[in-house]
């Protein structure tokens, strides 16, 4: 079964410094990926996505993460992060099963941004 | 992007009961999803449902249990049946923008409490 992973459940940093929340995915076939974002008390609002094309893609609020195919990886990073960042954060992968694309996702990794 | 509201947003249910979550798009979109999330958990697919055609449910989950209705490209509904405080979740309705992609949308989510 395809699987990925967040690999830290929980990241604190404080305010303006830089962060890296990190995802790496298991399949041998193509993929689109994707980050999610989860406010408290709220649903899911996409980030950013991969599908094709440049490996370096920006999303909102000033997060950009890359496709490393090499290694399965999709990390998501911000260079200066705020206190309204605070929030769940999601990496999902699209894989092909069958006639269907099943979107996978990962464990979630809190985020928390410190004064 | 699509604008995606539930109904109700939140509901104590006692044991024995049903619930019907409503979930309404601002657009036709062919394929919706039904997902959960327990508490301090991550997403689990329950099931995809595609207009004019039967649900397709995931591993663990039954249509006796969850049953879905779809009857037109913009509005959707699931019902938790039989309630046990186990099924306290959150139910996020989703839609795919991009056909072929999985690239979903959200809802607001429905925070189900089951006393």
């Amino acid at each position: 079964a395809q699987s990925v992973t967040q690999l830290d459940s929980q990241v604190p940093v404080f305010e303006e410094a830089p962060v890296e929340l990190r995802c790496n995915y298991s399949s041998s076939v193509s993929v689109y990926l994707f980050w999610y974002v989860q406010y408290p008390n709220q649903g899911l609002q996409l980030l950013l996505k991969y599908l094709s094309g440049s490996t370096l893609v920006k999303g909102i609020n000033g997060f950009e993460a890359e496709f490393n195919k090499s290694q399965t990886s999709f990390h998501l990073r911000k260079p200066s992060v705020h206190i309204s960042d605070t929030a769940e954060y999601f990496c999902a992968v699209s894989y092909v099963s069958g006639s269907a694309r099943q979107l996978t996702f990962g464990s979630g990794t809190q985020l928390t941004v410190l004064p | 992007s699509a604008v995606i509201s539930q109904k109700p947003s939140r509901d104590i249910c006692q044991r024995g009961t049903s619930l019907t979550i409503q979930c309404q798009v601002d657009s036709q979109v062919t394929m919706m999803f039904w997902y959960r999330q327990q508490p301090g958990q991550s997403l689990t697919l329950i099931a995809t449902a595609n207009q004019g055609s039967e649900a397709t449910y995931e591993s663990g989950f039954v249509i006796d249990k969850f049953p879905i209705s779809r009857p037109n490209l913009t509005f959707s509904t699931l019902t938790v049946s039989n309630m046990s405080p186990e099924d306290s979740s959150i139910y996020l309705c989703s839609v795919e923008i991009l056909a072929g992609t999985n690239e979903q949308y959200f809802g607001p989510g429905t925070r189900l409490t089951v006393t």
